[in-house]
């Protein structure tokens, strides 16, 4: 069995400041992580992916995270934040080796933008 | 290309009835995956379907079924609605195409999701 762990549920953070969201994930098997963004009223998009390789990913928009194999971490984080990114980040987990794609998610962090 | 389409987006139920949601994957995508969304759960996984055929099920009650067809389009129904069941169903796609479609590994496309109100 597989779960993730959001440490913040809520993250107040002004405009132009660093912003780090935290994940950690306990799983008996390897796994593929994700971090996912949901705007009000929208569905998942997927922000930013590790499938193996690179330990540090990073999406278009300027977010990046690093995946830490022996803290069992994917910590998110974005150096400059702005208004637009005010929304509910979702990490997520799924299993390597099995067939299909479920994935496991945090209980989310809801990132606040202030001006 | 058009993107993971569910209809209908928001929905009220009355507690006792049943319920059916649909999804219509990118085309091309032939997994789906459904996934409920509530404020005290968070998002758990029901089901996966893959070629008109479950892969993968979550942990919930058999109230909750699921079917895809042949043009990847899929729906899931709730019966015997419970004032619980209210939540944001969400359906994902994925190109999951290949004899080994478990190490090709695809990105997940979400849907906008269907807002159901059980009352």
């Amino acid at each position: 069995a597989q779960s993730v762990t959001q440490l913040d549920s809520q993250v107040p953070v002004f405009e132009e400041a660093p912003v780090e969201l935290r994940c950690n994930y306990s799983s008996s098997v390897s796994v593929y992580l994700f971090w996912y963004v949901q705007y009000p009223n929208q569905g998942l998009q997927l922000l930013l992916k590790y499938l193996s390789g690179s330990t540090l990913v990073e999406s278009i928009n300027g977010f990046e995270a690093e995946f830490n194999k022996s803290q069992t971490s994917f910590h998110l984080r974005k150096p400059s934040v702005h208004i637009s990114d005010t929304a509910e980040y979702f990490c997520a987990v799924s299993d390597r080796g099995a067939a299909g794609n479920k994935l496991t998610f945090g209980g989310g962090t809801r990132v606040l933008v202030k001006p | 290309k058009a993107g993971v389409t569910q209809t209908p987006r928001y929905l009220i139920k009355t507690r006792g009835q049943q319920v059916t949601l649909s999804c219509s994957p990118i085309s091309g995508h032939r997994s789906v995956s459904w996934y409920q969304q509530t404020p005290g759960q968070g998002l758990q996984f029901l089901f996966e379907y893959f070629s008109e055929t479950q892969r993968n099920k979550g942990n919930f009650p058999g109230r909750f079924s699921g079917r895809q067809f042949s043009n990847s389009r899929s729906e899931m129904n709730v019966s015997t609605l419970e004032l619980g069941d209210s939540a944001l169903y969400l359906c994902a796609s994925r190109h999951a195409g290949g004899a080994h479609s478990g190490s090709i590994f695809g990105e997940q496309y979400f849907g906008p999701g269907t807002r159901l109100t059980v009352t």
